[in-house]
């Protein structure tokens, strides 16, 4: 099956540094989307690109977040500098023009002490 | 703009029929989608039905759609322990993004 691929699947680190996720959607897939889930706030959307372009960052803070798609096959997604409250679970998903559904990656589970 | 509400919990007998419910906002929303949440993992697409669409049936499970009302249903038949997890209901426009509800956890007691 394939799938999308995220790393890394946790990561700690302390409050003012730099955190970089990455994932790898899936091929031919030309949809990639940010989620952040925490319990507090569900399923946030943070950004979402279409054929490498972003098409939607409003969901994410523009001061200390930042996502880019270097190529078709690498979404990351950077926090400079990181604050305990972006403690959460991100998620990455791929699909095909949005539609049909999306297929998530595990996620990265972050914690910031 | 856009909204989809679930109940936040529900737990059914195992081997009982679970019906989770969820409403939207958006009337042109084109597809409506049933993703499933297990502890510790992303979320996993269970099915999918086009807002032409009254009705789809995927061996246990079977979604209806009232348009009119903007109301989607995913009944599970034969409840399972395994079905244990949280279900989030989800609704596109065209290809666009997909706005979430915030899940339903499905408790399935033996």
């Amino acid at each position: 099956d394939a799938r999308v691929t995220q790393t890394p699947r946790h990561k700690v680190t302390e409050m003012g540094q730099e955190v970089t996720m990455r994932c790898q959607p899936i091929l031919g897939h030309n949809t990639v989307f940010w989620y952040r889930q925490t319990m507090m706030q569900g399923l946030e959307l943070l950004a979402y690109f279409r054929n490498r372009a972003p098409l939607d960052d409003s969901g994410m803070p523009k001061d200390r977040f930042s996502a880019e798609m270097p190529d078709a096959t690498l979404a990351t997604l950077k926090i400079q500098p990181s604050e305990p409250r972006d403690s959460a679970v991100y998620f990455c998903a791929s699909g095909l023009q949005g539609n049909y559904g999306y297929t998530f990656g595990s996620g990265t589970r972050l914690t910031v002490v | 703009g856009e909204d989809v509400e679930q109940s936040l919990f529900l737990s059914v007998r195992e081997g009982d029929s679970s019906v989770i419910n969820c409403t939207y906002t958006d009337s042109s929303s084109t597809y409506l989608y049933w993703y499933k949440q297990e502890p510790g993992a992303g979320l996993q697409l269970l099915t999918y039905i086009f807002s032409n669409m009254d009705m789809k049936q995927d061996q246990r499970l079977t979604v209806l759609l009232n348009k009119k009302d903007k109301h989607l249903s995913l009944r599970i038949a034969d409840t399972q322990t395994g079905d244990s997890a949280i279900y989030f209901c989800a609704e596109s426009v065209s290809a666009g993004k997909s706005t979430f509800g915030d899940g339903t956890t499905l408790t399935v007691k033996p």
